[in-house]
């Protein structure tokens, strides 16, 4: 069975603060998609990521960067310079190798806060 | 005009009401799906459907029914509401195609059962 473990529940940093939300998953299929969600205050999910199991490269977009890593099963975001607009839950997900036909399994989210 | 779209955005009602969420989306994706958020628990899967044919359970299927329509409308129905239904529920949406298991949410629907 897969899980997604999102340890911390809630992060509260100061305005301009580096942060790092963390995502460790488990799975026994060798082809699967790890995705990040942002749920803002107003309560919409957003697409953020999708990363592919084949792919280890980290990404970068802008503030927001993904590391991620299968030798320790984790695929962690870093906000740099946070934001008050960052401010939301954030979620983990993990699709299986049937190309997440069965839908996704989601961690329980981490609750950020940014104060100003 | 919103690619999934959810109705009624927020609903009060009382304990043993049968309540009707609906879902309709533009994607033409053929996977669509209903989840279940609470505070603290994530999101749980409660019913899926590949086509109009193809429906199947989730994770927390107990008290709820779906319908799927046509390709482009999936509801979710609560035949006796309880007050711990309440929650926030949403639809989403995923391509066959493309295969890698991304949704497409709707808005979401706020449900609170008195």
């Amino acid at each position: 069975a897969q899980k997604v473990t999102q340890a911390q529940t809630e992060i509260s940093v100061v305005e301009k603060e580096d942060v790092t939300l963390d995502c460790v998953y488990e799975t026994r299929d060798t082809t699967y998609y790890l995705f990040w969600y942002k749920q803002p205050p107003s309560g919409e999910l957003v697409f953020l990521i999708r990363r592919n199991s084949f792919d280890e490269q980290n990404e970068i977009s802008g503030r927001y960067s993904w590391n991620f890593q299968k030798s320790t099963s984790s695929f962690n975001f870093t906000i740099t310079a946070s934001q008050v607009v960052d401010s939301a839950v954030y979620f983990c997900a993990l699709s299986d190798s049937g190309g997440g036909a069965d839908g996704l399994t989601f961690g329980k989210g981490t609750h950020l806060i940014i104060q100003p | 005009d919103a690619d999934v779209t959810q109705t009624p955005r927020n609903r009060i009602t009382k304990t043993g009401k049968r309540i009707m969420l609906e879902c309709s989306q533009t994607k033409g994706h053929d996977r669509m799906y209903w989840y279940r958020q609470d505070p603290g628990l994530g999101l749980r899967l409660i019913y899926y459907s590949f086509d109009v044919k193809d429906i199947n359970k989730g994770e927390i299927s107990d008290g709820y029914s779906v319908s799927r329509q046509a390709q482009a409308k999936f509801s979710l129905s609560l035949e006796s509401a309880i007050p711990n239904q309440t929650a926030l529920y949403f639809c989403a949406t995923s391509d066959l195609g493309v295969n890698t298991g991304e949704l497409f949410f709707g808005e979401g629907s706020r449900l609170t059962v008195l």
